[in-house]
């Protein structure tokens, strides 16, 4: 169980467009979701909490108009990167469970966005 | 702020020989919970530790958690090349209670 889907694996974009990621929890709801960033050979950094029916909350220094998080139902939220700078390349990726975080967190396999 | 540190950065050991990654935070912890991330992967759960001075095993990987919970250590014997990858420890932040990662241990093995 505890099924964590995230598309795409990949995409490369120009510099300028945005770029649509997905996160689907597929055998189990999820009214919290969570976005994390990581650099190569660096940590997992915590972007923003997707909240099912509100506002994502975003980590300090991360710009929510450039991150746009919608979380639209109990198994999907999706991060749209708004005019991609090649600084946003990146891995993200997604989790979902972890509730206070005393509890697991199940990672989707993130997505490798390269912007050119 | 509080912080979850991890150490060392980058191991590289023989195949065979052990390998140990520390996790020290700045606060006490509720709980700490192990990662690993393979090469090009995603991070795995691996454990969740509660109890102070708990010790659990998974076959050849060894976890303890501190008696303070402040610490806690990833030991794995003899290891072999399905070991390598990245090993993240993580305990929730005080405030919010979302997981903090550590920066990771990076394991190769060589052959």
């Amino acid at each position: 169980g505890a099924v964590v889907s995230q598309h795409p694996s990949w995409v490369i974009c120009k510099s300028g467009t945005s770029v649509k990621i997905e996160c689907r929890s597929l055998d189990f709801q999820a009214t919290t979701m969570f976005w994390y960033r990581q650099f190569p050979k660096q940590s997992l950094m915590l972007m923003a909490t997707s909240n099912e029916g509100s506002k994502a909350t975003y980590e300090q220094g991360v710009e929510k108009d450039k991150f746009l998080i919608n979380h639209a139902s109990l198994t999907l939220s999706t991060l749209t990167v708004t005019s991609a700078h090649p600084e946003d390349s990146s891995f993200y990726i997604c989790s979902a469970g972890g509730h206070s975080g005393n509890s697991p967190l199940h990672f989707g396999n993130g997505t490798r966005l390269t912007v050119t | 702020g509080q912080q979850v540190m991890q150490i060392p950065q980058y191991q590289h050991v023989q195949e065979g020989e052990d390998f140990t990654t520390y996790c020290n935070s700045s606060t006490t912890l509720s709980n700490i919970q192990w990662y690993k991330q393979r090469p090009g992967g995603h991070p795995v759960f691996l454990i969740q530790l509660v109890k102070s001075g708990e010790v659990k095993k998974q076959k050849r990987l060894t976890f303890q958690f501190g008696e303070a919970k402040k610490n806690s250590s990833l030991h794995i014997t003899a290891t072999q090349t399905t070991d390598v990858g990245t090993y993240f420890c993580a305990g929730p932040r005080n405030q919010g209670g979302k997981l903090i990662f550590g920066q990771g241990t990076e394991l190769s093995v060589k052959p």
